[in-house]
């Protein structure tokens, strides 16, 4: 099945600090990426769909000048987390979708800000 | 390697039809699994099991995982077409999570 890579797995920064995070479609071309955060017992919170050549969609309440959205190429989608503070801590996942709308989910990278 | 298996892919049943959904997963270091609505956006969380042989149960669906076998079931009772969707599995380990490839299930009216 279809793979999609985030790095890093997980990512411990100082407050104020930028973190870059990456999402990689490993055997496809991936035309959408979706950025998701993840609360514990919560569902995924979508934060900004991706298309690549072009600028991200955001969500409402999802500040674009926070968390930038890179999607450079058909394989790689970053998310830079800029000026970081511990409310930022989080799980987040990256999504990949295919042709025929098939979505494939990363691993996710957990970011802890202190 | 780690992985995730959900079956079937694809479901359509009548409204009224009760539906297993089915969730296998051979990971390292489990720490849970989880399971998801998704309709248009961001996948809903439904459930989040961790020990064996506990039913979870929320109206209309209900869900139990078997950690010696590895796998877990979503049963949804009395379908309505507003359970028309695709249902995620994950599996959460300590620093990442797997996530199946999801079944879509469409209720016919």
């Amino acid at each position: 099945g279809a793979v999609v890579s985030q790095h890093p797995s997980r990512v411990i920064c100082k407050s104020g600090t930028s973190v870059k995070i990456e999402c990689r479609s490993l055997d496809f071309q991936a035309t959408t990426m979706f950025w998701y955060r993840q609360f514990p017992k919560q569902s995924l919170m979508l934060m900004a769909t991706s298309n690549e050549g072009s600028k991200a969609t955001y969500e409402q309440g999802v500040e674009k000048d926070k968390f930038l959205i890179n999607h450079a190429s058909l394989t790689l989608s970053t998310l830079t987390v800029t000026s970081a503070h511990p409310e930022d801590s989080s799980f987040y996942i990256c999504s990949a979708r295919r042709q025929h709308n098939e979505q494939f989910f990363g691993p996710g990278t957990r970011l802890t800000v202190l | 390697e780690d992985k995730v298996v959900q079956s079937p892919l694809s479901l359509v049943v009548h409204e009224g039809d009760t539906v297993t959904l089915n969730c296998s997963y051979e990971v390292t270091n489990f720490r849970s699994l989880l399971w998801y609505k998704q309709e248009k956006k961001a996948p809903t969380f439904l459930f989040m099991l961790t020990s064996s042989g506990i039913e979870k149960k929320s109206g209309r669906l209900s869900s139990i995982l078997d950690k010696k076998e590895l796998f877990s079931i979503l049963n949804i009772t009395a379908t309505q077409t507003g359970d028309s969707a695709v249902y995620l599995c994950a599996v959460a380990l300590s620093n990442q999570f797997y996530f199946g490839t999801g079944t879509s299930l469409t209720v016919i009216p």
